[in-house]
């Protein structure tokens, strides 16, 4: 089946360690997003990737990094250098282009204690 | 003001109601637009694509104003299956599409 593949579903983590948010698509999509969602807000865009080897900051990438060798896989690192990773984080792909909807994987619940 | 503004709600509505979801866009240059749905710790899903000509699918009825930069969405007859959180995302060329904070609706028998 094609899909975003998003893993762990849920993950917890100390305070001040880093941790890599998989995210794998098959659906030959040339771009890739990160989004980040806490409670009863909206998704706000963390990072995103148009084309391998090439990816732009969103809105609040500070603490975060991604990196794109492949294709079809975009981790996200939340660094320790993020002050409250606590939440919910959606990986998206579509074909990219300006009329393309966003397709999401079913996301991945940081908690970090 | 932020690039993309919906009704904040609640919507508390009977089951059969009509009820109808605005939300602005401050970026003139933003070219497609998009109604997602939300269940309660999923992720979005999309509902429908919203055209310049205005779409129709079923119950729901999408609408876009460029002149006045909002776009909407009408759903009829509502279901109890409704009840979810429904998100409005605008795309601007070359970027990603950027989301509202999304509009709850709660449909009761």
């Amino acid at each position: 089946d094609g899909g975003i593949t998003q893993s762990p579903k849920y993950l917890f983590r100390k305070e001040g360690q880093n941790v890599t948010l998989s995210c794998e698509q098959n659906l030959n999509h040339d771009a890739m997003y990160w989004y980040r969602q806490d409670p009863g807000q909206g998704l706000r865009l963390i990072y995103y990737s148009q084309i391998v080897n090439d990816f732009q900051k969103g809105d609040i990438a500070e603490g975060y990094s991604v990196s794109r060798e492949k294709k079809e896989s975009f981790p996200l690192t939340v660094t320790s250098a993020q002050k409250n990773p606590t939440a919910f984080y959606l990986c998206a792909s579509s074909m990219g282009g300006w009329d393309t909807e966003a397709f999401f994987g079913q996301g991945t619940r940081l908690t970090v204690v | 003001r932020k690039e993309v503004e919906q009704d904040p709600g609640p919507f508390n509505v009977p089951e059969g109601a009509t009820v109808a979801f605005n939300c602005t866009y401050s970026n003139s240059a933003s070219q497609s637009f998009f109604w997602y749905r939300q269940d309660c710790r999923k992720e979005p899903k999309l509902l429908m694509s919203v055209y310049s000509s205005g779409n129709e699918d079923g119950r729901f009825t999408a609408q876009l104003n460029r002149a006045s930069q909002y776009i909407s969405l009408l759903i009829r007859d509502s279901k109890l299956s409704d009840s979810a959180t429904y998100l409005c995302a605008v795309n601007q060329a070359g970027t990603a599409l950027i989301f509202g904070k999304g509009t709850t609706l709660s449909v009761s028998s």
